[in-house]
């Protein structure tokens, strides 16, 4: 089955600069890559996604690159802000499958 | 739109008794439904999948008899913890896909407290 590897699992950053998480995947059929942020005892809210058909996605100061042949996808956030604080989840799906998750990374956005 | 909710949001039970959870779509049909498990600071593990009309399917590691999932119709399932014991408390959440096959939405999460 598929297996997801996030990396850092901890990342402090000063307030205002970027933040980089990393991910790689097993399976070559997943097409779907979501970012989850998740706060203390709340559900993991999608923050921004990917599909396989694209290698670049930006939504304001959040981007999520992706290299289907090296089987790594990565989230990008500029400009960090203390309400960035919070556990990021990569995760990677095969269409309508289930969604696999990493392990998590905990940023802490220092002022 | 695209609102999944669960019940309850917190339950505290003693040892041996059974609990159940339910999962709900709100606004939308959703064909199959998953059940996750989040231990304190740890990523979110899948425990089954539901799909409507037929037996979950249940990850490697995830004993069936033990949590029982029912996914009656479009917008319901039910995951019963069944003789909980304390290690089995935890943060249950649920991901609703809807008929498009579209990402999941989660639920709230479910926080049980097995003494």
């Amino acid at each position: 089955g598929e297996n997801v590897e996030q990396h850092p699992s901890t990342l402090s950053v000063q307030e205002g600069d970027s933040a980089v998480i990393k991910c790689t995947y097993s399976d070559s059929a997943s097409n779907y890559f979501p970012w989850y942020k998740q706060e203390l005892g709340k559900r993991p809210q999608l923050i921004i996604d990917i599909r396989s058909n694209v290698g670049e996605k930006k939504d304001q100061r959040i981007a999520v690159t992706l290299n289907k042949t090296a089987k790594h996808f990565s989230l990008h956030i500029t400009e960090t802000q203390p309400e960035d604080s919070a556990v990021y989840f990569c995760a990677a799906s095969k269409g309508d499958d289930k969604i696999i998750f990493g392990k998590g990374t905990r940023l802490h956005i220092l002022p | 739109g695209a609102v999944v909710s669960q019940h309850p949001s917190w339950v505290i039970c003693k040892s041996g008794t059974s609990v159940k959870i339910e999962c709900r779509s709100l606004d939308f049909q959703a064909t199959t439904m998953f059940w996750y498990r989040q231990f304190p600071k740890q990523s979110l593990m899948l425990m089954a999948t539901s799909n409507e009309g037929s037996k979950a399917t249940y990850e490697q590691g995830v004993e069936k008899d033990k949590f029982l999932i029912n996914h009656a119709s479009l917008t319901l399932s039910t995951l019963t913890v069944t003789s909980a014991h304390p290690e089995d408390s935890s943060f249950y959440i649920c991901s609703a896909r809807d008929l498009r096959g579209e990402r999941g939405f989660f639920g709230p999460g479910t926080r049980l407290t097995v003494l």
